[in-house]
């Protein structure tokens, strides 16, 4: 079945950048989420790409996507204590699934 | 504003009783969800709704029942029968249903631990 794969963990210096990648299974999928999990709070979107994209950059957000490899990634520019959270890459799929499938997110730790 | 609400935050439940976990939102969105978080397991679906009326199961139903009788309200009950219940429990929902650009906009949660 459809899966969406992440790393569990990464560490940075404030001020570095951050790259959370994903990787995901469905050469079909049409668009790919971003979400951002704070401690004890719902997720919230970040940014997406359509599957027709490269790439895509909002403010110190940037995202590429690989659509060949099935990759995604996710660049935090200057990234900030304040962007310590959970990362969630989410694929579309439709189907018996739900709409979208989630990864098991990518816990960011910024170290000041 | 329009979001989705979960109430209570904090819910403390004895083994062998039922509790019911409220979810409105306010959006007008046609489907809605149900996901249980453990730590380091991301989300697992439990049920879903494409519309009111209507739901199925999602990844993780066994011991959990829905009702979407109204298209605001998406009541999730966790049964004695779920073994092992104590987790985060988030609610979504999102404009319609399929591949187009559909984001799920989440609610705050609700912890519930079985003492």
């Amino acid at each position: 079945g459809e899966d969406v794969e992440q790393s569990l963990f990464l560490s940075v210096r404030e001020g570095d950048s951050s790259v959370i990648n994903c990787t995901y299974t469905d050469s079909s999928s049409t668009y790919l989420y971003w979400y951002k999990q704070e401690p004890g709070a719902g997720l919230q979107l970040l940014t997406y790409i359509f599957s027709n994209m490269d790439m895509k950059q909002d403010q110190r957000l940037t995202v590429l996507l690989n659509k060949k490899d099935k990759h995604l990634s996710l660049r935090i520019a200057d990234t900030q204590t304040g962007d310590s959270a959970i990362y969630f890459c989410a694929e579309s799929i439709g189907g018996s699934q739900g709409n979208l499938i989630f990864g098991k997110g990518t816990k960011l730790s910024v170290k000041p | 504003d329009g979001g989705i609400t979960q109430s209570p935050k904090y819910l403390f439940r004895k083994e062998g009783q039922n509790v019911t976990l409220s979810c409105e939102q306010n959006l007008n969105h046609d489907a809605m969800y149900w996901y249980r978080q453990d730590p380091g397991q991301g989300l697992r679906l439990i049920y879903y709704s494409q519309i009111v009326n209507d739901f199925q199961k999602g990844d993780i139903a066994e011991g959990y029942s829905v009702s979407r009788e109204k298209k605001e309200s998406f009541p999730l009950t966790v049964t004695s029968a779920q073994k092992n219940p104590t987790a985060f429990y988030l609610c979504a929902s999102s404009r319609s249903w399929g591949r187009d650009y559909n984001e799920q906009f989440f609610g705050p949660g609700t912890r519930l631990t079985v003492l």
